[in-house]
């Protein structure tokens, strides 16, 4: 089965305190991205990667690293988050031009 | 920038009737739109993709249409069942970059027994 995963699914940590969100798909995708969603802002995207080793900044790419050392994983990394950054985080997986989406990551940052 | 917008954020409906949600974008037009459904907690499921030559597209009991005039997306739900309210999401293409999409903020839709 197609799937996106992402662990954790509920996160809360406090300020400062350095975490990482996983992120792998099955399907051999090539681009990867992550999205942050908050009420009234939408989806907004926050890092992408066009394949191994390569990434670029999204629209809100302050406060967060990516990485992508193989092509099925891209973890999203906080090295300091704040409580701006509380949000429900998604990646997705690109085929052509439709994106699949994980299930969500829902973090607090104390 | 290239915008896009739903303005609705709300619409409710009788079951058995058609929905309809609208997406508008400024500036130039897409390549191609998608709409997305996404339930409470959970990540967004694409449901169909438009492109610009493409005036109406079809699946099961969903429509969408394109209309480059109004810079428009209609998206209907005919028939509607309590079991899709959700919230449904719009989004654009951003021209040459692959797979970057403009998403807009959402039309959260409940049909009522």
């Amino acid at each position: 089965e197609a799937q996106v995963t992402q662990n954790p699914r509920y996160l809360i940590t406090v300020t400062g305190k350095k975490l990482t969100v996983t992120c792998s798909q099955n399907m051999n995708h090539e681009y990867m991205s992550w999205y942050r969603q908050d009420p009234g802002l939408g989806l907004r995207q926050i890092y992408y990667s066009m394949n191994v080793e390569v990434t670029d900044k999204g629209d809100v790419p302050e406060g967060y690293k990516v990485s992508r050392k193989e092509k099925r994983n891209f973890p999203l990394i906080l090295e300091s988050p704040s409580p701006n950054q509380t949000s429900l985080y998604f990646c997705a997986s690109t085929v052509g031009d439709t994106q699949y989406f994980g299930p969500g990551t829902r973090l607090t940052v104390l | 920038s290239q915008k896009i917008e739903q303005n609705s954020e709300a619409l409710n409906i009788q079951e058995g009737k058609t929905a309809t949600l609208t997406c508008n974008y400024t500036n130039y037009s897409p390549a191609y739109l998608q709409w997305y459904r996404q339930d409470p907690g959970r990540g967004p499921v694409f449901l169909l993709l438009i492109r610009e030559n493409e005036k109406e597209k079809r699946k099961e009991r969903l429509k969408v249409t394109f209309d480059t005039t109004l810079k428009q997306s209609l998206f209907h739900i005919t028939a509607s069942q309590p079991a899709d309210s959700a919230t449904y999401l719009c989004a654009r293409d951003r021209g040459s970059t692959l797979g970057r999409l403009y998403f807009g903020r959402g039309t959260q839709l409940t049909v009522w027994p």
